[in-house]
């Protein structure tokens, strides 16, 4: 079975300052990891995704993601906030195995400040 | 023009009415699925079908029912509304392989009085 915990259902931070939203996952499998954003009023969009090739995975808009098997983890990072990454963030899991079903953690609230 | 793409956008009805949500995409995948957004939930699986012939229930089909009518349709029924189906509405497609994302239409927010 798979799951997803994103820590924190809502993050605040400043313009300007780091942006780290936590996802920890578990998986009988290895795993393919993605992180979705949702902006108002609209569908989930692809941020970036960890296939089994580099650990380290750039996706759009300046973020980024490290898959650190150790500690579960695939963290999401961008270096400098701006207003426009206001959003709601999902981090997701699908196995090699089976069914390419997604399992979603719960979305975390990002609001940047002024 | 969207890729995937949902109707109705809204739809406010009553409990006991049976009501549709209809998926349309153009991306020519195979696999299609539906899901549902609560807030704090996450985004759960309700159905999917991995071709016209192929459905599978999800984590949460109960109350609801699905019809692959061609590879680019897929649609959701409620056959029964009831209040705690008020929620948003996903559909989704994607390729065959596992490492491909999945493609979201831009959702229906479905309220049930």
């Amino acid at each position: 079975a798979q799951s997803v915990t994103q820590l924190g259902s809502h993050v605040s931070v400043s313009e300007g300052a780091l942006v780290l939203l936590r996802c920890n996952y578990s998986s009988s499998v290895p795993p393919y990891l993605f992180w979705y954003v949702q902006y108002p009023n609209q569908g989930l969009q692809l941020l970036l995704k960890y296939t089994s090739a580099a650990t380290l995975v750039k996706g759009i808009n300046g973020f980024e993601a490290e898959f650190k098997k150790s500690e579960t983890s695939f963290h999401l990072t961008k270096p400098s906030a701006h207003m426009s990454d206001a959003a709601e963030y999902f981090c997701a899991v699908s196995g090699i195995q089976g069914a390419q079903k997604l399992v979603f953690g719960q979305g975390t609230r990002l609001t940047i400040n002024p | 023009d969207a890729d995937v793409t949902q109707t109705p956008r809204n739809r406010i009805t009553k409990t006991g009415k049976r009501i549709m949500l209809e998926c349309s995409q153009t991306k020519g995948h195979d696999r299609m699925y539906w899901y549902r957004q609560d807030p704090g939930l996450g985004l759960r699986l309700i159905y999917y079908s991995f071709d016209v012939k192929d459905i599978n229930k999800g984590e949460i089909s109960d109350g609801y029912s699905v019809s692959r009518q061609a590879q680019a349709k897929f649609s959701l029924s409620l056959e029964s509304a009831i209040p705690n189906q008020t929620a948003l509405y996903f559909c989704a497609t994607s390729e065959q392989n596992p490492y491909n994302e999945q493609f979201f239409g831009p959702g229906t927010r479905l309220t049930v009085l």
